[in-house]
């Protein structure tokens, strides 16, 4: 499966300002997702990063708010704007790769954990 | 639509005792489940999955069981050990027809601690 890596790790922001999150894959891939996760939540879809295309967001999701980049295959950002402390969450890049069997299935990056005071 | 709870359920156990994990998934619709395990401070970890064709899959050491009548998944984890302790999650998708593009939706997810 790809290997995925994400910049920063964690980071503590102060509200107002905006965090440019990055991924990248170790080999070319088509579908690349980011999702949030709340403190002791589950995973909720932000957007599909699309080369050469805008993002598509999910419902609750703009672009203003979640600006996304995906300049080629192996790599796309994730900005979160103007924070609140309300933004404080795991922000998890994925993409789609074969699993076993033949199948395409989403693996995960390390994650990026995000403080907003 | 999605489950999002703010207090996961637990799932405590021996070491070397079988553990099974239960999901209830929404959409009768979806037709590819997968589970995922998230240790403390990681990204989800892929686990197993399974086509809505199939009603039991194994890997090692897991077994997964589609329940389509109830929409319900589970994960069976045998001998379990201490380092099988994170949290599971399930999540569907719909992609008729076996394209590569499926949105994933995510279960709740479960907190599986395995004591010594």
């Amino acid at each position: 499966s790809a290997v995925i890596s994400q910049k920063p790790s964690r980071d503590i922001c102060q509200r107002g300002t905006s965090l440019t999150i990055q991924c990248q894959v170790d080999s070319q891939v088509t579908m690349m997702f980011w999702y949030r996760q709340q403190p002791g939540q589950s995973l909720t879809l932000i957007a599909t990063a699309n080369q050469g295309s805008e993002a598509t967001y999910e419902s609750g999701f703009v672009i203003d708010k979640f600006p996304i980049s995906r300049p080629n295959l192996t790599f796309s950002t994730l900005t979160v704007s103007n924070m609140s402390p309300e933004d404080s969450s795991i922000y998890l890049c994925s993409v789609e790769d074969l699993a076993s069997g033949g199948i395409w299935t989403q693996y995960f990056g390390p994650g990026t954990r995000l403080l907003v005071l | 639509g999605e489950s999002v709870g703010l207090h996961l359920p637990t799932l405590s156990v021996q070491e070397g005792d079988n553990s099974i994990i239960n999901c209830a998934y929404s959409n009768s619709a979806s037709d590819y489940f997968i589970w995922y395990k998230q240790e403390s401070g990681k990204g989800p970890q892929f686990i197993i999955d399974i086509r809505s064709n199939m009603d039991k899959r194994q890997g090692q050491r897991v077994t997964v069981l589609l329940n389509k009548t109830v929409k319900h998944l589970s994960l069976q984890i045998a001998a379990t050990q201490p380092g099988d302790s994170a949290v599971y999650f399930c999540a569907e998708s719909f992609r008729a027809g076996g394209t590569s593009y499926g949105k994933l939706t995510f279960g709740q997810g479960t907190i599986l601690t395995v004591h010594p």
